[in-house]
């Protein structure tokens, strides 16, 4: 099975520039998560999308970052403009349907992630 | 008060021994509980579930959870140079797919 699949590796940019990442999710994965990894902190949900929907986009600063997910597969996550404190890692994963009932998680993968520094 | 608090380490254990990380979380609600386990540089791995009262284990892995104190912690037997990482606990609220995980505890093994 391929994993989450995403673009690029690393990205460095000035501050104010704008950057976009791409995450490509485990096939029949209905899940798709952005999250975001400053050095030396967990990883922090940014979105959650169900097929092509919003689920959760609390934590998603709507003032500069935007994402989607067309279709329901591919999903790109946008940074316009990019802060200094934007530097961090930008994690997808994804996952399949849950057991509701359970609360059991059938499937949560990240993909390797882009490095983004802003200089 | 933070909703999944590790203590960031570092933690270092001699080679054999056993390791033992811990977690609390603030939401009684939680349901599910992730180990994950995070090498420099690389994209979290996830290690162990554990969704029940109790001990849970894999191998040289154990997860054990006390959802009356809000505890959750993996031990690791046999530690070994390998097992040298960052590892994140992660909580599930029933209801919601999304997980909330802590800082992360880095773990250093000494040969």
């Amino acid at each position: 099975e391929a994993g989450v699949a995403q673009s690029p590796r690393y990205k460095i940019i000035e501050k104010r520039q704008s950057v976009a990442f791409w995450c490509n999710p485990i096939s029949g994965h209905a899940t798709l998560y952005w999250y975001q990894q400053i050095l030396g902190q967990g990883p922090k949900l940014l979105i959650q999308f169900q097929n092509n929907g919003v689920v959760d986009d609390s934590q998603l600063p709507k003032d500069r970052f935007s994402a989607e997910r067309l279709k329901g597969v591919d999903s790109t996550l946008k940074i316009q403009p990019a802060k200094l404190e934007d530097s961090a890692v930008y994690l997808c994963a994804s996952s399949l349907d849950w057991d509701r009932r359970t609360g059991k998680v059938r499937g949560y993968t990240f993909g390797s992630g882009t490095r983004l520094t802003v200089v | 008060q933070k909703e999944v608090e590790q203590n960031s380490g570092p933690l270092s254990v001699p080679e054999g021994a056993i390791a033992s990380l811990n977690c609390t979380y603030s939401d009684r609600g939680s349901q599910s509980f992730f180990w994950y386990r995070q090498y420099s540089g690389k994209s979290p791995e996830l290690i162990m579930s554990i969704y029940s009262n109790g001990d849970k284990e894999d191998g040289r892995f154990t997860a054990q959870l006390n959802k009356a104190s809000q505890y959750v912690s993996l031990l690791i037997r046999d530690s070994q140079p390998s097992d040298s990482a960052t590892y994140l606990c992660a909580v599930k609220h029933f209801g919601n797919e999304k997980l909330t995980f802590g800082t992360g505890t880095r773990l250093t093994i000494i040969p």
